[in-house]
């Protein structure tokens, strides 16, 4: 059964570091979309991209995050100048179609900053 | 703003017990309702959906009924298994958006 990946699961950084947050979503989905969880708390939307653009993103997902599909299969996440407080679980996810159709989620990648 | 308020967890449950994970949302208009469950090291599944009022979603024993008098959207079922240990999400998406709002989840363990 096709599954979204996420590479790594885990990335230590310090802070003010780049990190890039990599994902495979499914091969036919057009919809592309990433979260984040903070220990404890919600899953927290952060942006939608279709058609290589942002579709919609949170007030989270400011100048210093930006995503891209650089090729046809990946789609990455980076933030430029990491802080403390984007320590969280990132979930990336797609979907075939847009407009409430299931979101199907990759298993997260644990980002912690030092 | 739109809000999803779910069970604070964790849920301890027998084999066979009847389960409920209550769910209520704050939300403009007329959301599409969502259950999600994570299984250890995975990504969330969807479980179930709803897209109006009185609609029931069902899936693998478990059924939730969207309630637009209550703002609710429980979560059911009447024997669980070892097998459903996980943690369970229930969100909300409005019509025109691609953004699905998540409540905190909600940690079931059952017991043989």
């Amino acid at each position: 059964e096709p599954e979204v990946t996420q590479t790594p699961s885990h990335q230590v950084t310090q802070m003010g570091q780049e990190v890039i947050l990599r994902c495979v979503p499914i091969s036919n989905h057009l919809y592309f979309y990433w979260y984040r969880q903070i220990l404890g708390q919600k899953v927290e939307f952060l942006v939608s991209f279709y058609n290589n653009e942002i579709s919609e993103k949170s007030e989270i997902f400011d100048d210093q995050f930006s995503v891209e599909r650089p090729d046809g299969s990946n789609f990455t996440l980076k933030i430029r100048s990491t802080k403390l407080e984007d320590s969280a679980m990132y979930f990336c996810a797609s979907s075939e179609e847009g407009g409430g159709n299931e979101q199907f989620f990759g298993p997260g990648t644990r980002l912690t900053v030092l | 703003g739109n809000s999803v308020t779910q069970m604070e967890g964790p849920v301890t449950l027998s084999e066979e017990a009847f389960l409920t994970i209550n769910c209520t949302y704050t939300a403009t208009g007329y959301p599409s309702l969502f259950w999600y469950v994570q299984y250890p090291g995975e990504g969330l599944q969807l479980l179930l959906k709803a897209t109006k009022a009185d609609d029931k979603g069902s899936n693998k024993g478990f059924e939730a009924t969207y309630r637009k008098e209550t703002t609710s959207f429980h979560l059911e079922k009447g024997s669980v298994q070892v097998s459903d240990s996980a943690v369970y999400f229930c969100a909300l998406m409005k019509g025109g958006s691609e953004k699905l709002v998540f409540g905190k989840g909600t940690k079931l363990t059952v017991n043989p």
